[in-house]
Order: C-alpha cells, then structure tokens, then sequence
C-alpha cells in the first residue's frame, strides 16, 4: 500500500507563473515532511521540510504547507523558472522511530519559457 | 568531490550472477542509508547504517541480499543469484546524526540491469 501518495504524475507550468505539487499520506504517525528534486541521471537532492508542529515552512521561492487534518501537504514554487524543471519527490517520516524516509511516486514539473 | 559517490554506475548482468555496489558516503557523516528506485517509482528503503552498526533492513531486502559497513565509512550491498526483478537503481544516501533531521544526502545512484 502506498503511504505516501502524489497523484499528479506530471505538471506543466510557464515560467514566472506558481507551480504547486500536492502530497497526500495514510500513516497518521508521520511527523516529518520532506521534498526532493531529483534531476536526470543524478540522484534526489533535499530541498525542503516541515515538522508536523508546524503548518508552512518557506525559504526562497519555496513554500512547503501542511494540513494534518487532511494528511495534505503541498509544495509551492513561486516564482517558477526553468531550472525548476524535475521530478520532485514527497517524503514522510516518524521521528523518533526508524529513519526511514517513505517516499511517494514523485511528479515531474515542466517549467515552460 | 565531497559528495556521496557510488560504483559502478551501471552494471549488466546475467539472471543467476551475482553483483556487489559499493557506496562512499560524505567523511563525516555516520548515517548510511540504501534504497531502491524502478521504474515510475519513488526511492523505497532498504536498509540502514549507523556507523558499522546496520539497524534495520526492509521486508523488502530478501536474503539474497547483504549490506555490510565494516569499517562505518564506506559500505557495500551483494545481490546474490540475481533475478529479472532486482532491475532497477540502488540508491546510496548518507547523513550526519546531529544536522536536520531526514536531511539525506544521495548520490547518483547505480543501475542494474538482469538480463
């Protein structure tokens, strides 16, 4: 079963303009969010996170949202640029417990000039 | 370069062979973490490393599988008699216990291919 769920395969975006990838999960025991952009033929690189004390946490163009209630987080870019153009990835965690990470399918951001 | 690096990159081998990755991490971290990405997936967990000491091993890693970190710098993971379905990019990340929490840092991965 997936615990962490994105279920935008692809977005596509012109640049200047707000990108928003969205994030669902099930374990409500997560309590640490993650993103990672991964770009081809390089592995995930970390670029944001959130504590569940937490309902945004921004820095730079990025701004990371989380609603508990709804098991929902959301990952805005603004403004988008070209170089933003990746697959970006969910992750979620207990903190505490194992270290894992559990990611989710990921979703590729197409940011259009 | 100070960044996890992984070898090899790709790797090709016959259904039954057996294949070793080797992961360097970043010198100072202590943490060392395998996944696992195929194809239209994200990176699933396989194992985990604090210093030599491994923690905890997925369901998913059967027992054709062993991750060793002798030394608690660099590790390796041997898959043994190797099946269609091992296909796929391993994944080596590592961390250091006392920086933000979750913070991986992963290299860039090495494929294999079970022909």
């Amino acid at each position: 079963d997936q615990q962490v769920k994105q279920n935008s395969p692809s977005l596509s975006v012109q640049e200047g303009r707000i990108s928003i990838l969205n994030c669902d999960y099930t374990n409500s025991m997560f309590d640490y969010f993650l993103w990672y952009k991964k770009y081809p033929a390089e592995g995930p690189t970390f670029l944001i996170s959130i504590s569940s004390i937490k309902d945004k946490n921004e820095d730079g163009r990025f701004t990371v949202f989380l609603n508990k209630s709804a098991k929902h987080l959301s990952l805005h870019i603004v403004p988008s640029q070209p170089g933003d153009s990746a697959v970006y990835f969910c992750a979620a965690s207990i903190q505490g417990g194992s270290e894992k990470l559990v990611f989710g399918k990921g979703t590729k951001l197409t940011v259009n000039p | 370069d100070t960044g996890v690096s992984q070898d090899p990159r790709h790797k090709i081998t016959k259904r039954g062979q057996n294949v070793t990755f080797r992961c360097d991490p970043i010198s100072e971290h202590n943490r060392l973490y395998w996944y696992r990405q195929t194809l239209g997936q994200g990176p699933e967990f396989l194992t985990y490393f604090q210093n030599e000491a491994q923690l905890e091993k997925s369901r998913l890693l059967s027992d054709r599988f062993s991750a060793e970190r002798p030394k608690g710098s660099f590790s390796t993971l041997e898959i043994q008699r190797t099946e269609q379905g091992d296909s796929a990019m391993y994944l080596c990340a590592s961390s250091l216990e006392v920086q933000a929490w979750g913070e991986l840092f992963f290299g860039e991965g090495s494929r294999l291919t079970v022909l």
